[in-house]
């Protein structure tokens, strides 16, 4: 039930691109991304409710495809800021009384200036 | 004013010993989560309560005591400590309880059994 992340670590210069994907074998209503420096906690990004839905916060941005089960995020012009791990939750569909984020394994994104 | 705060913030301790960490939000949230980090930076759930009421267990040792005295408060009771036990346990807190919001989490509580 756990989330697939994927890559697992990414480096990059100043200055380039990236894509983190994650992807449920479950029918998902939300998928979530937080970013965790190290030493800290873990931190929001976005939510993404609806299928198709995109979101952005300040150059990071994500998509959310319902049908596949999947949401990517991606990092355009990265900062040296940007370093940390990422996390995507997954929240699943269909009612539930108690809802929970299952998270996924993480992507640890590395920034060389 | 730190929005979820935890205490303490590190906690070195023996096998088999007793420990408490202390959870508290002042977001108003009526939902709060135990969250335990692993050395591989696994994020797993262990608990949540809404408004005092425990409404998530994720098959966490029996061990594992969580209370809820009031929906500002989560704190976590671990009996007969454990090496693998050594983690960071992270409170969260949200304002929804059948759809989660934005979760909120304090800065961690690192545990280290020897």
């Amino acid at each position: 039930q756990q989330p697939v992340q994927s890559p697992q670590a990414v480096i990059l210069r100043e200055g380039e691109d990236a894509v983190i994907n994650c992807s449920s074998s479950k029918a998902l209503y939300s998928v979530h991304w937080y970013r965790q420096k190290h030493g800290e906690a873990p931190v929001f990004l976005m939510i993404l409710l609806k299928g198709g839905e995109q979101k952005g916060h300040e150059k990071i941005s994500a998509s959310f495809n319902e049908k596949k089960q999947q949401s990517s995020l991606y990092l355009t012009a990265s900062q040296l800021s940007y370093s940390g791990t990422y996390f995507c939750g997954t929240e699943g569909a269909g009612y539930s009384s108690a809802s929970k984020i299952i998270f996924g394994s993480g992507t640890r994104l590395s920034i060389r200036p | 004013d730190t929005a979820v705060s935890q205490t303490p913030k590190y906690l070195v301790t023996q096998m088999g010993n007793d420990k408490s960490i202390k959870c508290e939000q002042n977001l108003g949230h009526d939902t709060m989560y135990w969250y335990k980090q692993d050395s591989k930076k696994f994020l797993k759930i262990m608990f949540s309560y809404n408004n005092k009421e425990l409404i998530i267990n994720e098959t966490v040792p029996n061990r594992f005591s969580p209370k809820s005295p009031d929906k500002a408060h989560l704190n976590l009771h671990i009996n007969s400590l454990e090496l693998g036990d050594s983690a960071v346990y992270f409170c969260a807190s949200t304002s929804g309880i059948s759809y989660t919001g934005e979760l909120f989490f304090g800065e961690g509580s690192r545990l280290t059994v020897l």
